[in-house]
């Protein structure tokens, strides 16, 4: 079962511009972290948000968190064509045996030259 | 560092046969998960050792899929036998610790198609 819904499942947007993907899920969580997979490739760790923290930035991503909303957004901005992937967040929760993450679908982000 | 590494990294075989996937992951992680990936999905997990025990295998149909790491290094995923609907990417990760910040670290995956 996949907890996180993610929107858009896919995006389109010309290098420079910003891209902004959102999750959502159902229960409690510890921690949301997102995660990135280029074609054919496995998934690479990007960020961890704690349940306490609002917002968190790493270079040119911003994450933000709403625990009331259950929901949580990744921007990227002045994207650049290696930006091109698709992007997972995965939740962490006590209520799901410790240390297993429930991933979303993914959204898949095409950045063109 | 080496990173996780799986093999082989494609396997096509008709169904009824039996497959083995093989993770070694990275050196020093306690922490072994594999997971199925179909197309268009995020991971879903199959199971998750600490070590060399398997401490969540609630996902894995275990009238056909069997998984074991020996020493708490290696491990081998075995689907016998193998249906159409087991075609999906299996990917390992591994990480230093099974708590609930755990940072995980990904294998490129074995893509499996059952014909």
């Amino acid at each position: 079962s996949q907890q996180g819904e993610e929107d858009p499942q896919a995006l389109s947007i010309q290098e420079g511009e910003n891209a902004t993907m959102n999750c959502s899920y159902k229960t409690s969580i510890n921690n949301l972290q997102w995660y990135r997979q280029n074609s054919g490739r496995g998934l690479v760790h990007l960020i961890l948000i704690r349940s306490n923290e609002r917002e968190k930035h790493s270079g040119r991503l911003r994450v933000t968190l709403d625990t009331s909303k259950k929901s949580s957004s990744l921007l990227i901005t002045a994207s650049r064509a290696a930006d091109t992937a698709s992007y997972f967040c995965a939740t962490a929760s006590l209520y799901n045996q410790g240390g297993k993450l429930i991933f979303g679908q993914g959204t898949e982000l095409s950045v063109k030259p | 560092e080496a990173g996780v590494v799986q093999s082989p990294r494609y396997k096509i075989i008709e169904k009824k046969q039996p497959v083995a996937f093989w993770c070694n992951p990275i050196s020093g992680h306690n922490t072994l998960y594999w997971y199925r990936q179909n197309l268009g999905q995020g991971p879903e997990l199959l199971i998750r050792y600490e070590n060399e025990e398997a401490v969540d295998d609630s996902q894995l149909p275990k009238d056909r899929f069997s998984a074991e790491r020996l020493k708490g290094v290696d491990s081998t995923l075995k689907i016998q036998p193998a249906e159409l609907g087991d075609s999906a990417v299996y990917l390992c990760a591994s990480s230093s610790h099974g708590g609930l910040e755990n940072i995980q670290y990904f294998g490129a995956g074995t893509r499996l198609s059952v014909l």
